[in-house]
C-alpha cells in the first residue's frame, strides 16, 4: 500500500528566504513521486517529478526536491521565496502498476513581505 | 501550455439542475481519465476513474447514479452531476496521464470547475 504524509499543513516564510516543504512516503514498490502546486480556484500544475533517475530533481520556478530512499522522503525546496509562490502544494506518489495516484493533504505556503 | 482542458470553469445553477463538465486531453490520447472533488482547504478526493469505451470505476461512497461519467472518445470524458443539490457544490477537477513509453508519466490536471448550487 502507498501513502503520503505532508508533515506541515501550513508553512510561513519571509520573501527572499528559503522554502522547505516536507513530504514522506510509503510504498511497497519503487515509487514515482511528484510535487504539484495549486493556486486558488485553479487546477494543479506539475512542479517536478522523480521517476527513478537522478535523486535530485529540478523543477520549474526554481524549485527542486531530493529523493532520499533511506529516509523515505521527497522534500521540496527553493533557495529564495517569492510572493508568487504563495499557494497550496501537494506531494503525490504513484507506481508503475497503476494509474492511480495518492495525494498528500497539502501544505499551504504563506509568503510574508 | 495546458495539455488538459476542463470546461466550464464555473457554474452557478438552481437546485435540481443537471450539470455537465467536460475534460479533454489536448495533444494526447487518454484511455483513462480521473475525476476528483476538492472541498475547501482540503486535498483532492478521487471520485472515479473514467475508462474509454467502458464503464467508469467509482470509489467507495460515490454515487454512480448521481455522478454520471461518459468517456466516449480517447480525448474526452464528461462528468454529469444529476439533479444537483447544494451539498454537491464543490470544486471538481479532472486529470489524464499521457501513456508514457518510459517510466511513470505525471498526471496532467484541468483547471477545475467551481460548481455552486443555489
Amino acid at each position: 500500500a502507498q501513502s503520503v504524509t505532508q508533515l506541515d499543513s501550513h508553512v510561513s516564510v519571509s520573501e527572499g528566504t528559503p522554502v522547505l516543504l516536507r513530504c514522506n512516503y510509503s510504498s511497497s514498490y519503487s515509487p514515482s513521486l511528484f510535487w504539484y502546486v495549486q493556486h486558488p480556484n485553479k487546477g494543479l500544475q506539475l512542479l517536478l517529478k522523480y521517476t527513478s533517475a537522478a535523486t535530485l530533481v529540478k523543477g520549474i520556478n526554481g524549485f527542486e526536491a531530493e529523493f532520499k530512499k533511506s529516509e523515505t522522503s521527497f522534500h521540496l525546496t527553493k533557495p529564495s521565496a517569492h510572493m508568487s509562490d504563495a499557494a497550496e502544494y501537494f506531494c503525490v506518489v504513484s507506481d508503475d502498476r497503476d494509474d492511480k495516484i495518492i495525494f498528500g493533504k497539502g501544505t499551504r505556503l504563506h509568503i510574508l513581505p | 501550455g495546458a495539455v488538459v482542458s476542463q470546461h466550464p470553469s464555473r457554474v452557478i445553477c438552481k437546485s435540481g439542475t443537471s450539470v455537465k463538465i467536460e475534460c479533454r486531453s489536448l495533444d494526447f490520447q487518454a484511455t483513462t481519465m480521473f475525476w476528483y472533488r476538492q472541498f475547501p482547504k482540503q486535498s483532492l478526493m478521487l471520485m472515479a476513474t473514467s475508462n474509454e469505451g467502458s464503464k467508469a470505476t467509482y470509489e467507495q461512497g460515490v454515487e454512480k447514479d448521481k455522478f454520471l461519467i461518459n468517456h466516449a472518445s480517447l480525448t474526452l470524458s464528461t462528468l454529469t452531476v444529476t439533479s444537483a443539490h447544494p451539498e454537491d457544490s464543490s470544486f471538481y477537477i479532472c486529470s489524464a496521464r499521457r501513456q508514457g513509453v518510459i517510466g511513470n508519466q505525471p498526471q496532467h490536471f484541468g483547471d477545475g470547475t467551481r460548481l455552486s448550487i443555489l
